[in-house]
């Protein structure tokens, strides 16, 4: 079946702007996550939705991100007034909820803030 | 708190020799630990799992990879590089923190050479 999909695959914003990037999860999937893939960070784990229930933010690194997810599939990533060290790799990914299940990631949108 | 850690930010091989990453874990409770593999502007894709059901895991494209407590390893090898296994490789943990996030190590990218 069709795996994780995210658009865009890459975004080229000016510094101040904002951006949404978009995700949607394998059919079926009831976990979703957001992660960040930087050069001088690695990937770092962002937000987590569960079906209905509210998000885990912990991972969010200001309060100019936010996420929703609506209908409990398809997710945003919003970043608001965008900084360059805001610039990488958002990835996606999705699970069936339950214990130690792999999650399955989309191919990412690159985000580059000038 | 539970972690991974990948030696070697870049290694190479010649084609046809053995690949042997390295991960090792730091966790108090029975790890779950992950292999994933990044080709170029790609997203991460599953390699292979440790789920605790057997120390040596098969994973896809000939990788396999032992979970070994005594040394908290869990280094992924392939007998015989192909140039298309050139990517970059993450070992990963699951962290419980009122759900199950990945927490992955700094990555091993793979050099292939003729």
């Amino acid at each position: 079946g069709a795996g994780v999909s995210q658009s865009p695959s890459n975004k080229v914003t000016e510094k101040g702007k904002d951006v949404e990037l978009r995700c949607d999860p394998i059919s079926g999937h009831t976990a979703l996550y957001w992660y960040r893939q930087s050069l001088g960070q690695g990937l770092e784990f962002l937000i987590y939705f569960q079906g209905n229930s509210a998000p885990d933010k912990s991972g969010l690194p200001s309060d100019r991100f936010s996420a929703e997810r609506t209908g409990g599939s398809v997710s945003t990533l919003t970043i608001q007034r965008t900084q360059q060290e805001d610039s990488a790799v958002y990835l996606c990914a999705s699970s069936l909820g339950v214990a130690q299940e792999t999650q399955y990631f989309g191919p990412g949108t690159r985000l580059l803030v000038l | 708190a539970q972690s991974v850690t990948q030696l070697g930010s870049h290694v190479s091989v010649s084609e046809g020799a053995l690949v042997l990453l390295r991960c090792n874990y730091s966790s108090s409770v029975p790890p779950y630990l992950f292999w994933y593999v990044q080709y170029p502007n790609q997203g991460l894709q599953l390699l292979l799992k440790y789920t605790s059901a057997a120390t040596l895991v098969k994973g896809i494209n000939g990788f396999e990879a032992e979970f070994k407590k005594s040394e908290t390893s869990f280094h992924l090898t392939k007998p015989s590089a192909h140039m298309s296994d050139a990517a970059e490789y993450f070992c990963a943990v699951i962290v419980y923190t009122g759900f199950q996030k990945l927490v992955f190590g700094t990555g091993t990218r793979l050099l292939v050479s003729p």
